[in-house]
């Protein structure tokens, strides 16, 4: 069975500033590894995912994670956030085998302030 | 391309009753899963259908059920309704040969009184 703990239930930040969403996630078996994000009112939507090779992956609105296998982390990190990046944030996990049950943390709250 | 619907957008329903909740994958799916996301917590998985059969289940009781049909639509059924049931209810689709890759739709809330 795989488990995931996003270690921030919130976290604020200022505009321009950088910011690290910190995963980590539990499993016996090879995983896939996913970052979602949901704005208010609408559901997930796919930000960027680790599947295999190269272990940082990044996203198309500046948004990377690098996947960590002895530390078992995925940190989600964005080196200049804007208003629009407020949003929950949740980092998931699936068995490599078995990738139609995605596993999902608790969520981190970004806020970000002018 | 139309992505991933749901429907209704919101219901309310009281204690003991039975609801029926609606979604349409993306275009060229054929795989549909459902999620139970509690408010402030992350989605739970409840089951997955594919080829009109449910392929896998998650921790949920056999009040929640489901449905696909020859289009690829799913339906997620609950009876006896309890308030702990109060959630927004995710549809996800995904394909061959990206199966691990899930769309989702922008789910319908559930709320029981």
């Amino acid at each position: 069975a795989q488990s995931v703990t996003q270690l921030d239930s919130q976290v604020p930040v200022f505009e321009e500033a950088p910011v690290e969403l910190r995963c980590n996630y539990s499993s016996s078996v090879s995983v896939y590894l996913f970052w979602y994000v949901q704005y208010p009112n609408q559901g997930l939507q796919l930000l960027l995912k680790y599947l295999s090779g190269s272990t940082l992956v990044e996203s198309i609105n500046g948004f990377e994670a690098e996947f960590n296998k002895s530390q078992t982390s995925f940190h989600l990190r964005k080196p200049s956030v804007h208003i629009s990046d407020t949003a929950e944030y949740f980092c998931a996990v699936s068995a490599s085998s078995n990738t139609g049950k995605l596993i999902f943390g608790q969520g981190t709250t970004l806020q970000v302030k002018p | 391309d139309a992505g991933v619907t749901q429907s209704p957008t919101h219901l309310i329903k009281t204690r003991g009753q039975q609801v029926t909740l609606r979604c349409s994958p993306k275009s060229g799916h054929d795989t549909v899963s459902w999620y139970q996301q509690a408010l402030g917590q992350g989605p739970q998985f409840i089951f997955q259908y594919y080829e009109e059969e449910e392929r896998q289940r998650g921790n949920f009781p056999d009040r929640f059920s489901g449905h696909q049909f020859p289009n690829y639509s799913s339906e997620l059924n609950v009876n006896a309704l309890l308030l702990g049931d109060s959630a927004l209810y995710l549809c996800a689709s995904s394909a061959l040969p990206q199966p691990y890759e899930q769309y989702f739709g922008p789910g319908t809330r559930l709320t029981v009184t």
